[in-house]
């Protein structure tokens, strides 16, 4: 376990609608991170949050958005959905904000299904 | 723009045997960071080893080395003694400093490893 909570565990939806999957960091963690893995595929960066604001954006659509809460808990949005958005999404966090510094941990992630 | 390449979709190993995975990368910095991570059938992402690119030696994690080349743009990791619960996913990873000091991950396609009883 590494003490980072994700829900929902899975998620079925349709296409054209909104969802949001919520993340809370290890305590003590500033640093949250969104990634998106597509079947069988490596992982693509969505996005960083660093106590509330963010920080780095990788390849996140225009139709996603994220947010940091200042409990430090994080959201991400995903609207209008298509087939293609079917992925398991995992969010991650570490103590702080520099490249590599910190261990990233990563949560059991969130199934999303796309029918 | 930064690439991570893993040419080795799938791999597999005897038990008790000595496995290396191959992971190469582009960039045109100097300074950034490297890491194996393991996703076992229950998905969990596990950091295996990080290696940090100003550091010559190669990081070690138990049964777990690196092999860093920073002129060849190469970044292995050896698997030895290989043990049944190495049987996972393994993905190399990259990040450096962009821009304002934002950082940017960007992980390999994987490779699969099977350790054969």
């Amino acid at each position: 376990d590494s003490g980072v909570t994700q829900t929902p565990k899975h998620l079925i939806t349709a296409t054209g609608q909104r969802v949001t999957l919520r993340c809370s960091p290890r305590s003590g963690d500033l640093s949250v991170y969104w990634y998106q893995q597509s079947l069988d595929q490596g992982l693509q960066f969505l996005i960083q949050y660093y106590n509330g604001e963010e920080r780095a954006k990788g390849n996140i659509l225009e139709r996603f958005s994220a947010q940091q809460f200042p409990d430090l808990h994080s959201e991400l949005n995903l609207s209008s959905l298509e087939l293609g958005d079917s992925a398991l999404y995992f969010c991650a966090s570490s103590v702080g904000i520099g490249a590599g510094t910190y261990e990233q941990y990563f949560g059991p992630g969130t199934r999303l299904t796309v029918t | 723009a930064q690439t991570v390449t893993q040419s080795q979709p799938e791999m597999s190993v005897q038990e008790a045997e000595t496995v290396t995975l191959s992971c190469t990368y582009d960039t045109s910095e100097n300074n950034y960071y490297l890491f194996w991570y393991k996703q076992p059938p229950s998905r969990q992402m596990i950091l295996v080893i990080r290696q940090e690119a100003y550091k010559q030696q190669n990081a070690t994690e138990n049964r777990f080395s690196v092999n860093f080349q920073k002129a060849a743009k190469s970044f292995s990791l050896k698997i030895s003694d290989s043990q049944l619960g190495d049987t996972a996913m393994y993905f190399c990873a990259f990040t450096q400093a962009g821009t304002s000091g934002t950082y940017k991950y960007i992980f390999g396609t994987g490779t699969r490893l099977k350790v054969l009883a």
